[in-house]
Formats: C-alpha cells, structure tokens, sequence
C-alpha cells in the first residue's frame, strides 16, 4: 500500500480558495488518487478521483503532477459548510470501474477549519 | 444515485449485552459491503469485508467472535458487537459495493454505539 502523507490540519476564511496536498511516494502505477470528504457522524463522501494531470468537477479539481508522487486538491471559494475532514487514498481502480474491488484504506486526514 | 442505509443511527446498550447494526443497500444489490469503525477524531479503520452468502474477511486485529457478520441476503449485511464493552463505544461506517455499470462504493451514514 502506498505510504500517504497529508496535513493534520489547515485553516482558511470563507471565500478563499484552499489547497491541500497529498504526498504518497510509492504510488503504484494501477493506483487512483481519490478524495473523500467527512463531516462529524457521517459516512464519508467521495469528492473527486484522478489518475494523472488535472480532474475537475462541480465541487472540485485535483492537480497530478507527472510523477504522480503527490496530488492537490484545491477546493474554490470555501465557505462555513466546507469545514470537515478531507481524505486521500490512494489505491484500488477507479471510483467507478471493474478494477474496484471497494476495499479502502483511509489514512489520517486533513481537517479543514473555514473561519468567517 | 445510489443509496447506502443504516440502522439504528445511533444505539445505547449496557455492557455484556449484543447489539446488531444493519447496513442495507436500497436500490441496487450489493454482494460486497464493508464495515469500518471509527473513533473520535481519529480516521475510519476497516475491520472486515462481508461477502453475500459466504463468511465475511476479517482485518488483521480485528475478532471475529467479537465482531459478528452477517450477509444473507444481496441487500443487507449486519454487524453484531457481542457482550459488548464501553472499549467498543464507537461510530460504526458500512460501505456497499454497487457493481452495475462499472463498480461504485457507496457509504451508510454510520451508527453511533455507546455502551455503558
């Protein structure tokens, strides 16, 4: 399994744009680089999946550079609501996809505190 | 799109006794769910695999006398905590694996047990 590293923490205000990067080295060349959100008693909630270069949807984007050892996911305008707890996990096929066995590992997390 | 329902939401029991959480995928059948347990402020640990109409896989760590699974049916898995103790207090996550047009995870919204 690829070793992840993320931040524990992060903080930001309303309106700005925020960043969080996922370092994960040993990334194996089957592997997808996805992101789950979390807020207090509930089941996470898949954002936005990616295997190299730039993914973007409605709530999200997620940058892979070429060497796919890390990834970013940069949320847009952040507001009171987007404060929770954000995954990286690495591994296991597409979100969407035959190669998904549905077996995840979730690593620490990054809690995001958006202030007014 | 797909939904992933628990039951009960949250449960309060006295040590020594069983208590059962069901997981149910209601629209679509799922003969892969996973359950995973979380405490506060910590990330979602996987503890077992369940696979419709055969034995669930366990994690390392993890007793399966303890921790008792339950998937007779492609719509519902249960996880039974037996003579359960406030050591087992914890928010209780199952996944549903959706295996239609490529396969999906799907979470629950999780169930709270807190044994006194």
């Amino acid at each position: 399994l690829a070793k992840i590293t993320q931040p524990i923490s992060m903080d930001s205000y309303e309106g700005q744009e925020v960043n969080i990067t996922c370092s994960h080295n040993n990334i194996a060349t089957n592997d997808y680089i996805t992101w789950y959100q979390q807020f207090p008693s509930q089941g996470p909630r898949f954002i936005i999946q990616g295997y190299k270069t730039k993914v973007t949807n409605e709530v999200a984007s997620l940058f892979i550079p070429a060497d796919r050892k890390s990834s970013t996911l940069s949320l847009p305008r952040v507001s009171l609501s987007d404060t929770a707890v954000y995954y990286c996990l690495v591994g296991d096929g597409p979100q969407t996809g035959s190669s998904n066995t549905g077996k995840l590992i979730f690593g620490q997390g990054t809690t995001l505190q958006v202030k007014p | 799109g797909a939904v992933v329902s628990q039951h009960p939401s949250w449960v309060i029991c006295k040590s020594g006794t069983s208590v059962k959480i069901e997981c149910r995928s209601l629209d679509f059948q799922a003969t892969t769910m996973f359950w995973y347990r979380q405490f506060p402020k910590q990330s979602l640990m996987l503890m077992a695999t369940s696979n419709e109409g055969s034995k669930a896989t366990y994690e390392q760590g993890v007793e399966k006398d303890k921790f008792l699974i339950n998937h007779a049916s492609l719509t519902l898995s249960t996880l039974t905590v037996t003579s359960a103790h406030p050591e087992d207090s914890s928010f209780y996550i199952c996944s549903a694996l959706k295996t239609v047009s490529g396969n999906t995870i799907y979470f629950g919204e999780g169930s709270w047990l807190t044994v006194v």
